[in-house]
């Protein structure tokens, strides 16, 4: 069974850039969780979908965050414009309803 | 304010002896606790986890112990190998609400 797919691996832009990312849950899983984690810290909940509902956005900046789930599978997040303080890596997990939750391997952004 | 807490940053064990890895929580709601193994460029895998109704889990080489009254609870491992060398989350919920994370041990297994 293929894990959570994200997209890109790694990204580099300049402060005041958009930047996105991309997520593929597990198949069958309904929950889809956005993290960001800095450096020695564990990961921060940004937004948690069920289904396409986003039913908790409340740590999500959104001023210059976004995020969204066509269809209830894939999600993408997108900063515009990004800041230097957005360098962290960006986590995305799926899980079937509120049970353990399975992460994708990350997307570490950094904001020059 | 971080309500999951993990206070020894790092931690090193010689191979085959056993691993110790403890996380405290200040929420008496929280009802559900997990622990993940993360190596480097990776994200975090799942290692095993505990509902408050049972004070012990076993999965294999993995034990968690869960102390309700002391918010505590402790990943057991042995024998400990190089290739557990990696960082290590607890994390928790409650309610069915969002998972807290602690902030991770580094745990360095010594050939």
């Amino acid at each position: 069974e293929a894990g959570v797919v994200q997209s890109p691996r790694y990204k580099i832009i300049e402060k005041k850039q958009p930047v996105a990312f991309w997520c593929n849950p597990i198949s069958g899983h309904n929950t889809l969780y956005w993290y960001r984690q800095n450096l020695g810290q564990g990961p921060e909940l940004l937004i948690r979908y069920e289904n396409e509902e986003a039913v908790d956005d409340s740590q999500l900046p959104k001023d210059r965050f976004s995020a969204e789930r066509l269809k209830g599978v894939d999600s993408t997040l997108k900063i515009q414009p990004a800041e230097l303080g957005d360098s962290a890596v960006y986590l995305c997990a799926s899980s079937f309803g509120l049970e353990t939750q399975y992460f994708g391997p990350g997307t570490r952004l950094l904001v020059l | 304010d971080q309500q999951v807490k993990q206070n020894s940053p790092s931690l090193s064990v010689q191979e085959g002896r056993i691993s110790i890895l403890n996380c405290d929580y200040t929420n008496s709601m929280f009802d559900y606790f997990l622990w993940y193994k993360k190596y480097p460029a990776e994200g975090p895998t799942f290692l095993i986890s505990i509902s408050s109704i049972k004070d012990k889990n076993e999965d294999g080489r993995f034990t968690v112990f869960l102390n309700k009254s002391a918010k505590h609870l402790s990943l057991h491992f042995v024998p400990s190998q190089p290739g557990d060398s990696a960082v290590y989350f607890c994390a928790a919920s409650g309610s069915g609400n969002q998972f807290y994370f602690g902030t991770g041990t580094s745990l360095t297994v010594i050939p």
